[in-house]
């Protein structure tokens, strides 16, 4: 079955760009999208089809995916961008759809 | 504003059924494909499976730890989607919550708070 691999953690200051990354075999083939959860809340779309992002969700998100691997970018993180972020595409080969093992951001 | 309301969730025994049901509002409810997806506890997301609009001939998929033991359907006189749960396993326990995707586009939109099931002896 495809995989989807985070790095666990994603440490970062205040005001600084956190880059979070998510990597599957040719996963630029396919349209990627991020999911924020905070403790104890739902998950709630951030970036769509790779770089769009939904109505209500701050410019400082920006996506991109090329070759094997998507990325989120936060570029001016705030405290309150700290949450757990999870990539998520759909396989075509097994139309099933895949999320990504899920990266804690800390803003220090 | 767009909403879901999850519900149905609980304790049971291995081996036993559980019926999750979710109801959407704010929405053109029938034009959506609808989708669980779970969360075990201190773990990830794990879609569970969805539904395909009546257009669409109301079409399941499911992910293959759940294949064969859960169902999805949807009434959309009521604006709900229902998950019946049968043969659960400890393995089963997680929060599960009820999206939405436009057609499509596979991703998820929408989601509701989520309703907690355990499967515990």
């Amino acid at each position: 079955s495809y995989e989807l691999t985070q790095p666990p953690s994603v440490s970062v200051s205040p005001g600084q760009t956190a880059s979070i990354t998510c990597s599957g075999d040719k996963l630029g083939d396919q349209f990627v999208c991020w999911y924020q959860q905070k403790p104890g809340q739902s998950p709630v779309l951030v970036i769509y089809r790779d770089s769009k992002r939904p109505s209500g969700i701050p410019e400082r998100f920006s996506g991109s995916n090329s070759g094997n691997t998507a990325t989120l970018t936060i570029s001016g993180t705030q405290a309150m961008d700290e949450a757990d972020y999870y990539c998520q595409m759909w396989d075509s080969s097994t139309a099933l759809y895949v999320f990504g093992t899920g990266t804690r951001v800390t803003v220090l | 504003e767009m909403q879901l309301a999850d519900s149905g969730g609980g304790l049971v025994k291995p081996g036993g059924s559980l019926t999750l049901s979710c109801e959407g509002s704010g929405f053109t409810f029938t034009n959506a494909w609808m989708s669980w997806v779970r969360q075990a506890p201190g773990k990830g997301l794990e879609w569970v499976g969805r539904i395909k609009t009546k257009n669409e001939g109301e079409t399941t998929d499911f992910a293959a730890p759940v294949k064969g033991r859960f169902t999805i359907s949807r009434d959309d006189s009521r604006n709900t989607v229902h998950l019946q749960m049968n043969s659960l396993k400890t393995e089963d326990t997680a929060m599960y919550y009820c999206t939405t995707e436009t057609p499509f586009m596979w991703f998820f939109d929408l989601w509701g708070r989520g309703t907690l099931v355990t499967v515990s002896s």
